[in-house]
């Protein structure tokens, strides 16, 4: 199946700072969604890509669709305590079987933010 | 208010017991999956659905089932084969096919072993 890296495993941040990671495939992916996931709690979406070089933002947030269509990167801007949490890629490969297109979202390790006041 | 609902928030079992998760969705959304996600680590993809009556295996589905029976349901079962079934389970749902396509997920489940 589809391989990907996530990168960096973990920030420690000083509030203020800018903050970048980015995730790799080893194969193409049609879409590239970043989630948010604060514990005990299911991931809640940030940005959704879907075609390469695309390149989205929201709020403090930009992410970007490699035009290798095999890398995605998420910044986030002047970091706030509340940025803390893990932060997930996901890719998502389309593919047909039977007349049937079926798709399955592959998701990165995560990258653990911690943001000092 | 749409969404997708996971019950319960915590779960305990004895071991050689199977147990079923619930996750329901109102979102209309013909996809659905499982996932498992382990202390530090990223999501595993158990099953997942693209229509009714129809799954398919994910990359860590032994030791689980699942049924889609009905478009908002999807529930899944770990059974006494899985043998490490102490996790956090997250269900997810999105639109699915080829067209918008990002997964909404429910609260979580944590499955306890005891």
């Amino acid at each position: 199946g589809q391989q990907l890296n996530q990168s960096p495993q973990s920030m420690f941040i000083q509030e203020g700072e800018d903050v970048s990671m980015n995730c790799t495939s080893s194969s193409i992916f049609n879409t590239w969604l970043w989630y948010k996931q604060e514990p005990g709690e299911g991931p809640v979406l940030l940005i959704a890509l879907y075609k390469a070089g695309e390149l989205t933002s929201n709020g403090r947030l930009t992410a970007q669709f490699g035009i290798t269509r095999k890398d995605s990167f998420l910044n986030i801007s002047a970091s706030i305590p509340s940025d803390v949490g893990i932060y997930f890629c996901a890719g998502r490969h389309v593919y047909n079987a039977g007349g049937t297109s079926y798709g399955k979202l592959t998701f990165g390790q995560g990258t653990i933010l911690t943001v000092h006041p | 208010d749409g969404g997708i609902t996971q019950s319960p928030k915590y779960l305990f079992r004895k071991e050689g017991q199977n147990v079923t998760l619930s996750c329901e969705q109102n979102l209309n959304h013909d996809a659905m999956y499982w996932y498992r996600q382990d202390p530090g680590q990223g999501l595993r993809l158990i099953y997942y659905s693209q229509i009714v009556n129809d799954f398919q295996k994910g990359d860590i589905a032994e030791g689980y089932s699942v049924s889609r029976e009905k478009k908002e349901s999807f529930p899944l079962t770990v059974t006494s084969a899985q043998k490490n079934p102490t996790a956090f389970y997250l269900c997810a749902s999105s639109i699915g096919g080829q067209g918008n396509t990002e997964a909404f997920f429910g609260q979580g489940t944590r499955l306890t072993v005891v």
